[in-house]
């Protein structure tokens, strides 16, 4: 099994529509999680951390499930530009380490 | 600040070439990493040096070198390039303390490489 898996869709949504993924995890001692973008031939970059007791940041809402080991990234109103693909990251305390998801591929159609 | 910066942006090798990917950052970050990224696999880790000085094999470490000249730089060599090394090589760097690990890491732009 993998250390992170994701549904690599593509998910092609309306623009305007509210969508959500979710990202599994297989280390229950896995302690820092985040959400990173990543625009096409272009590099990775964060998005937002994902805490505990979730958070919010504008469209966006991350949330962690330790129970059931899963993070959810949800984007309401989507935007033509939130067309990316979207990577779950995994990282275990004391690892400098990152652990990256395949990524899920989102297309917002006008 | 320009951030983490990558050298070359492109290249073509031929099999058993030599070359090496330059990369700097220029944010004071302790933490260096070399990431290889292939369709269907998602970003990899090569090779990661976690404080100037150290460097650590990751994931993917074979049939590659590291050095890590200096607190700024962070270089990844192929000795004898092979097809199976045809990718996108991303550097980045984190200002992780060592023993915490977990903070936000910051890429450059990206190495295009084509074993031919």
């Amino acid at each position: 099994r993998k250390e992170v898996e994701q549904d690599p869709g593509p998910f092609n949504v309306p623009e305007g529509a509210t969508v959500a993924f979710n990202c599994t995890y297989s280390n229950s001692a896995s302690q820092s999680f985040f959400w990173y973008r990543q625009d096409c031939r272009k590099e990775p970059k964060l998005l937002m951390s994902v805490y505990s007791s979730g958070n919010e940041d504008g469209r966006f809402t991350a949330q962690l499930n330790r129970a059931s080991q899963y993070i959810s990234l949800l984007i309401r109103d989507s935007k033509l530009s939130d067309s990316a693909t979207y990577l779950c990251v995994v990282t275990n305390f004391g690892n400098e380490k990152l652990t990256f998801g395949t990524g899920t591929r989102l297309t917002i159609i006008p | 600040n320009a951030g983490v910066t990558q050298t070359p942006k492109f290249q073509v090798l031929k099999t058993g070439q030599s070359m090496t990917l330059q990369c700097a950052q220029d944010m004071n970050h302790n933490s260096m990493y070399w990431y290889r990224q292939d369709p269907g696999m998602g970003l990899r880790l090569i090779y990661y040096s976690a404080s100037e000085g150290t460097t650590d094999k990751g994931e993917v470490p074979n049939g590659y070198n590291v050095s890590r000249l200096n607190k700024r730089e962070f270089s990844l060599r192929l000795e004898s390039a092979a097809p199976s090394q045809t990718s996108v090589y991303f550097c980045a760097s984190s200002n992780n303390l060592a023993g915490v690990g977990g903070d936000t890491q910051y890429f450059g732009p990206g190495t295009r490489l084509t074993v031919l």
